[in-house]
């Protein structure tokens, strides 16, 4: 099915622990973006990445990792879990004019 | 930080009324977006308007932009149950150092009721 997915759609993990999120897209879009959802802080971007094999950071990088090495799929790593980072995360491909969004995945961390 | 900030936080109005909701940022802009995110999903665009237009149509939807006053408004028209939801504004941003980034507003939540 085209569109964009996330995996897991749930998790729950204990500080610090490795955790890794899946994004993937099927239309090719160059630019992937993960954000995090907070309550209070609204949207936040963590990375981006413009093509395969170039990422940058966002807003918030800190703890994370990312890659790209193919152009569909755009995983998030947690590194060392923390309990900050409980939240719900979004990934988004498209541009700057649009963007589309996965289903999210709750993340909680004990 | 946050460059959008929505108003009101939060608006509760009968099937059928007219939603107003309100977007505010600070600098210059390219465009100004809005989304919808229904409960427990992703956001959905919703629409676009460019840094030189001052209205838009979309179905129900009017959006407005003020760039004077830096602000945009979102109408929703003879609204829906179906139109509950957040709903965010997103300023496309970027500089001449080729810097370019969506700000996101902290969002409206509207509630629809029958």
């Amino acid at each position: 099915d085209a569109g964009i997915t996330q995996s897991p759609r749930y998790k729950i993990t204990e500080t610090g622990r490795q955790v890794t999120l899946m994004c993937h897209q099927t239309w090719s879009h160059s630019y992937m973006f993960w954000y995090r959802q907070d309550l209070g802080h609204g949207l936040r971007l963590i990375y981006y990445s413009a093509a395969a094999d170039i990422t940058d950071k966002g807003e918030v990088p800190d703890g994370y990792v990312v890659s790209r090495s193919k152009t569909e799929n755009f995983p998030l790593t947690l590194e060392s879990a923390t309990r900050s980072q409980t939240s719900v995360y979004f990934c988004a491909s498209g541009a700057y004019n649009e963007q589309f969004f996965g289903p999210g995945t709750r993340l909680t961390v004990l | 930080s946050q460059q959008g900030e929505e108003d009101p936080q939060a608006l509760s109005i009968q099937e059928g009324e007219n939603a107003t909701m309100n977007c505010s940022y600070k600098t210059s802009i390219n465009n100004l977006q809005w989304y919808r995110q229904n409960s427990g999903r992703g956001l959905v665009h919703l629409i676009l308007i460019r840094s030189n237009e001052r209205e838009k149509h979309s179905g129900r939807l009017r959006v407005t932009l003020d760039t004077s006053k830096k602000s945009s408004s979102l109408l929703i028209t003879a609204s829906r149950a179906a139109d509950t939801a957040s709903y965010f504004c997103a300023t496309d941003w970027s500089n001449a150092g080729n810097n370019r980034k969506l700000i996101w507003g902290l969002g409206t939540s509207l509630a629809v009721n029958p």
